[in-house]
């Protein structure tokens, strides 16, 4: 199995770009879930998905966050516009779901973000 | 809302020294998973743990679940220079994952 598949790995861009970052799921799993990683705020839930439903997005930053997962195999996180706040990594991170767990979590290797 | 605290933040140890980390939850829970971040890497699961009180032990590492289900520990034992990174428990509740603020652990050779 290839894991969680994030792309790009890296990404600049300049202030008031937009920003679309990919995740593919590990295949079968029916969970996904974008983080956010800064040295100041540590590892922040932004938004999960169970069976491609939005179930809890209350970590979404504000308005100009976004994320869709058409289908169980591909997910997006969209920033526009994009701001110098919004450097930071981006994981994904998967897991199936089924009775009580243990639900662990498989992470991507991250989308390192750039805004300047 | 749910918070989840680790300490310390940052460990520094000798190799072959011990290190333990704990993890503090305002909340009871529904179980506690622990993470391990490599720098530059993204984290990466070690264990869950369910039971009240309940312990378990990977080689070197032991987590330990508190009775009131509220806390956490994970314990190193004799410390190797693979063990570099930073631990992060996530607390379980229903559907939600909190993960802790994490320790970062530096090992001097």
């Amino acid at each position: 199995d290839a894991g969680v598949i994030q792309s790009p790995r890296h990404e600049v861009t300049e202030m008031g770009q937009e920003v679309t970052l990919r995740c593919k799921p590990i295949s079968g799993h029916n969970s996904l879930f974008w983080y956010r990683q800064t040295m100041m705020r540590g590892l922040e839930l932004l938004i999960y998905f169970n069976n491609n439903v939005p179930i809890d997005d209350s970590g979404m930053p504000e308005d100009r966050f976004s994320a869709k997962m058409p289908n169980a195999s591909f997910s997006t996180l969209k920033i526009q516009p994009s701001e110098p706040r919004d450097s930071a990594v981006y994981f994904c991170a998967s897991t199936f779901r089924s009775g009580t767990g243990p639900y662990e979590q498989y992470f991507g290797p991250g989308t390192r973000l750039t805004v300047t | 809302g749910q918070q989840v605290m680790q300490i310390p933040q940052y460990q520094h140890v000798q190799e072959g020294e011990d290190f333990t980390t704990y993890c503090n939850s305002s909340t009871t829970l529904s179980n506690i998973q622990w993470y391990k971040q490599r720098p530059g890497g993204h984290p990466v699961f070690l264990i869950q743990l369910v039971k009240s009180g309940e312990v378990k032990k990977q080689k070197r590492l032991t987590f330990q679940f508190g009775e009131a289900k509220k806390n956490s520990s994970l314990h190193i034992t004799a410390t190797q220079t693979t063990d570099v990174g930073t631990y992060f428990c996530a607390a379980v509740t229903g559907n939600q994952f909190y993960f802790g603020t994490g320790t970062s652990l530096t090992v001097i050779p």
